[in-house]
């Protein structure tokens, strides 16, 4: 069974500051990895993802993952945080065999502090 | 544009009272889902479905009830055997599941169901 941590319920930090979200996963296969970014009363938006090939994900709006097997993290990263990143986060975990949605982990509320 | 639909925004529910949570998609997906999101919960699978008139149990499946009669539409049933149906509930919809071509689902805009 795959499953997904994410690490902190509430982060905050200053305008400008480096943003860090934090997500570990499970899974017995090679896994595919998501984040996804969700604003007040709506639905989620595609951030990135992690499927094969280059470990750092290169994703919308200036964010970044990069995946550590070793270490089965899948950490979400922005250098400099806008007012305008506040929103909640969710990282999921896939699997490329079998015929399974998506695990999605219990979601981080970003903050941004002008 | 293509996209995912559910109506209503907000609804509101009697105690006792069935009430439908309507899902359309124009995307030509095969795939669709229903989550349940609670504060603090992250999102919960209710059902899914992965082709027409043919769905699953998702891991909250209890006091719910779906339909898939047409590859765009899959409805949400709320029945009054839900005890707390208070909630945030999204439908997403993904071109296949599993099997090697996981696509990322794609979320509508949810609707928000009140108890009176």
């Amino acid at each position: 069974a795959q499953s997904v941590t994410q690490l902190g319920s509430h982060v905050s930090v200053s305008e400008g500051a480096l943003v860090l979200l934090r997500c570990n996963y499970s899974s017995s296969v090679p896994p595919y990895l998501f984040w996804y970014v969700q604003y007040p009363n709506q639905g989620l938006q595609l951030l990135l993802k992690y499927t094969t090939g280059a470990t750092l994900v290169k994703g919308i709006n200036g964010f970044e993952a990069e995946f550590k097997k070793s270490e089965t993290s899948f950490h979400l990263t922005k250098p400099s945080a806008h007012m305008s990143d506040a929103a909640e986060y969710f990282c999921a975990v896939s699997s490329n065999s079998g015929n399974t949605p998506l695990v999605f982990g219990k979601g981080t509320r970003l903050s941004v502090i002008a | 544009d293509g996209g995912i639909t559910q109506s209503p925004k907000y609804l509101f529910r009697k105690e006792g009272q069935n009430v439908t949570l309507s899902c359309e998609q124009n995307l030509n997906h095969d795939a669709m889902y229903w989550y349940r999101q609670d504060p603090g919960q992250g999102l919960r699978l209710i059902y899914y479905s992965q082709i027409v008139n043919d769905f699953q149990k998702g891991d909250i499946a209890e006091g719910y009830s779906v339909s898939r009669e047409k590859k765009e539409s899959f409805p949400l049933t709320v029945t009054s055997a839900q005890k707390n149906p208070t909630a945030f509930y999204l439908c997403a919809s993904s071109k296949q599941m599993g099997q090697g071509l996981n696509q990322p689902q794609h979320f509508g805009d949810g609707t928000r169901l009140s108890i009176l």
